[in-house]
């Protein structure tokens, strides 16, 4: 158990919807990665936050968003959903700084109908 | 962004023969990180390079980073089934980039 955990496990949705990806990670740590894996891909970095400023942005789409709470928790939105954007979304945490190993969740897997 | 390349995408090998991935990066790297995801499973961190030649081992695995901090491999003597999986390389900068993958079959 890596301490990340993600909701939903799974999520099936039709072309043209808004779902939320929630992610709370492990105790104490400060930053919170979203990464996207199709099926047979490699991992996306989408965006990375950190005590709840943005840090860093990969590829992702306008038509996602993301933000971190002072919680610390992250939900990842997805809108105006597409049949490509089916894949599985992984959050990883990290204790601090660009060096700490990631840790994470079991991920959500969306598929866009 | 990060190039990485990870070479090769594939491996199938009998259980019991060795397996090598490889990690190349056309620029200097500051460290490296290797991870394993096994089949339906989630990416979980194996082990951390720093240091220019450095050689770390965890029972049958072996890392390495290259002299110039350009390139790492991961090494695993006599493979068994339950190294099924895809080993990925992962670098740091401003952002935390993985490479592509090597996807491990072991054959019984």
């Amino acid at each position: 158990d890596s301490g990340v955990t993600q909701t939903p496990k799974h999520l099936i949705t039709a072309t043209g919807q808004r779902v939320t990806l929630r992610c709370s990670p492990r105790s104490g740590d400060l930053s919170v990665y979203w990464y996207q894996q199709s099926l047979d891909q490699g991992l996306q970095f989408l965006i990375q936050y950190y005590n709840g400023e943005e840090r860093a942005k990969g590829n992702i789409l306008e038509r996602f968003s993301a933000q971190q709470f002072p919680d610390l928790h992250s939900e990842l939105n997805l809108s105006s959903l597409e049949l490509g954007d089916s894949a599985l979304y992984f959050c990883a945490s990290s204790a601090e700084g660009y060096n700490s190993p990631l840790h994470f969740g079991n991920g959500t897997r969306l598929t866009v109908t | 962004g990060q190039q990485v390349m990870q070479i090769p995408q594939y491996q199938h090998v009998q259980e019991g023969e060795d397996f090598t991935t490889y990690c190349n990066s056309s620029t200097t790297l500051s460290n490296i990180q290797w991870y394993k995801q096994r089949p339906g499973g989630h990416p979980v961190f194996l082990i951390q390079l720093v240091k220019s030649g450095e050689v770390k081992k965890q029972k049958r695995l072996t890392f390495q980073f290259g002299e110039a901090k350009k390139n790492s491999s991961l090494h695993i003597t006599a493979t068994q089934t339950t190294d099924v999986g895809t080993y990925f390389c992962a670098v740091t900068g401003n952002q935390f980039y993985f490479g592509t993958g090597t996807s491990l079959t072991v054959i019984p």
